[in-house]
């Protein structure tokens, strides 16, 4: 199947910094990336949809200035988490889908582990 | 109401046991997928199906449009299955997940 790297897979930081997790699609062409966030024992929640060259939509109660999202190319999707807080600490998933030859697959990252200090 | 609903939440068995674990939906949706998260987090695509039944080895994901309903089985299972398994529908283009079904497989 196709292949989504997410890096780091672990950061720590300190309160108030901000971190960037980076995914990417390693084997095919990702029109549309998603981005998720797992709180411990819970599900995962779609936290933005980015299409390749256009602006994020955001689910309602996900602060876009907060969560910085950009789908530059068609392999590269950034996720930054500006002035992060200790309640940012997650674990923050992507997955990608590809053109119409995937069909409506969707190809999930390995996950970083966000944790604030 | 969730909108993706799995049974039984937990479950363990012993190895060698054929285990089934269910979905229901209440949404129109374009596909159920089936995914694994090892305790380390990442996150497998089992299966991806809009119809019938898919096999994968000792995996099993069978799916009924009509009920809206799937269940994932696994055969001879062993210690390495054990994770969280999760259903999710595609409705819209947006994925919807459950819960999870923890599973707990002893040698």
């Amino acid at each position: 199947g196709a292949v989504v790297s997410q890096h780091p897979s672990r950061v720590i930081c300190k309160s108030g910094t901000s971190v960037k997790i980076e995914c990417r699609s390693l084997d095919f062409q990702a029109t549309t990336m998603f981005w998720y966030r797992q709180f411990p024992k819970q599900s995962l929640m779609l936290m933005a949809t980015s299409n390749e060259g256009s602006k994020a939509t955001y689910e309602q109660g996900v602060e876009k200035d907060k969560f910085l999202i950009n789908h530059a190319s068609l392999t590269l999707s950034t996720l930054t988490v500006t002035s992060a807080h200790p309640e940012d600490s997650s674990f923050y998933i992507c997955s990608a889908r590809g053109r119409r030859g995937l069909g409506n697959e969707q190809f999930f990252g390995p996950g970083t582990r966000l944790t604030v200090l | 109401k969730n909108e993706v609903e799995q049974s039984p939440q937990n479950l363990t068995a012993q190895e060698g046991e054929f285990i089934t674990i269910n979905c229901s939906y209440s949404v129109g949706i374009s596909a159920l997928h089936w995914l694994q998260q090892h305790p380390g987090g990442g996150i497998v695509s089992l299966f991806m199906l809009s119809s019938g039944k898919k096999k994968h080895g000792r995996l099993i994901a069978t799916i009924n449009i009509q009920e809206k309903h799937s269940s994932l089985h696994i055969t001879a299972s062993h210690p390495r299955d054990s994770a969280v398994y999760i259903c999710a529908v595609t409705s819209y283009g947006k994925l919807t997940f459950g819960q999870g079904t923890i599973l707990t497989v002893h040698p």
